[in-house]
């Protein structure tokens, strides 16, 4: 069963201050992870999506990393501003009965403080 | 052009009685998956559409969850018999196959049963 875990749960930076957040997987089989942003009360947006046999993506100041061999990803926000301020979270996307649910991290509530 | 959007937005209900929440797939998408969060538990799976068939409903968590899909579009999540551990946000997803293209998320339908 996969699990995914984000470590730490919660961040705070200053304004300009390079982000770095961690996700951590079990399963080394994982398909694709995906990248998510969450405001208060919002539904996710997706930000990145790597798949298994990519290292990277990136879009504008946001690039995440995956490595499959010691079951990591990581999310860099290069330059941070307090628009960035959300809950990031992760997960892993495994094929299953021809599907690909989603496990999902705990999430890093970020704060950037102006 | 449209995201995925789900109806209601806030459902408050009494405990016992009968719940349907609704969601609007991206126009195409043919996989759609319904997640739930809460407080306790984080972002879990629920059950996952390909076309108008479900070969996955392994997160459902008891009997009284339900799920279809009519059209390869429309689908309706129903909780019977509501207990107030239902008490969370409801989140659809939709992506264009099943094959690991990313998944796309709506607003979420927060459900609190008294």
């Amino acid at each position: 069963k996969q699990e995914v875990t984000q470590i730490p749960a919660a961040l705070s930076v200053p304004e300009g201050e390079n982000l770095v957040l961690n996700c951590s997987f079990t399963d080394s089989a994982i398909y694709n992870l995906q990248w998510f942003r969450q405001d208060p009360g919002k539904g996710l947006t997706s930000l990145l999506l790597i798949q298994s046999s990519q290292r990277e993506q990136t879009s504008g100041r946001l690039n995440a990393s995956l490595d499959k061999s010691s079951g990591r990803s990581t999310l860099y926000i290069a330059a941070s501003q307090p628009g960035d301020s959300a809950t990031y979270l992760c997960a892993g996307g495994m094929i299953k009965a021809a599907g690909n649910k989603l496990t999902f991290g705990g999430g890093t509530r970020v704060l950037v403080k102006p | 052009g449209a995201g995925v959007s789900q109806s209601p937005s806030n459902k408050v209900t009494e405990k016992g009685k009968d719940v349907e929440l609704r969601c609007d797939p991206i126009s195409g998408h043919t996989a759609l998956y319904w997640y739930r969060q809460s407080l306790g538990q984080g972002l879990e799976f629920l059950i996952y559409f390909q076309g108008n068939s479900a070969p996955d409903k392994s997160g459902l968590p008891s009997d009284r969850f339900s799920a279809e899909r009519t059209g390869g579009s429309v689908s309706t999540l129903t909780i019977q018999r509501t207990q107030q551990e239902d008490s969370a946000v409801y989140l659809c997803a939709s992506s264009v196959t099943s094959g690991g293209t990313g998944q796309y998320f709506g607003p979420g339908t927060r459900l609190t049963v008294t």
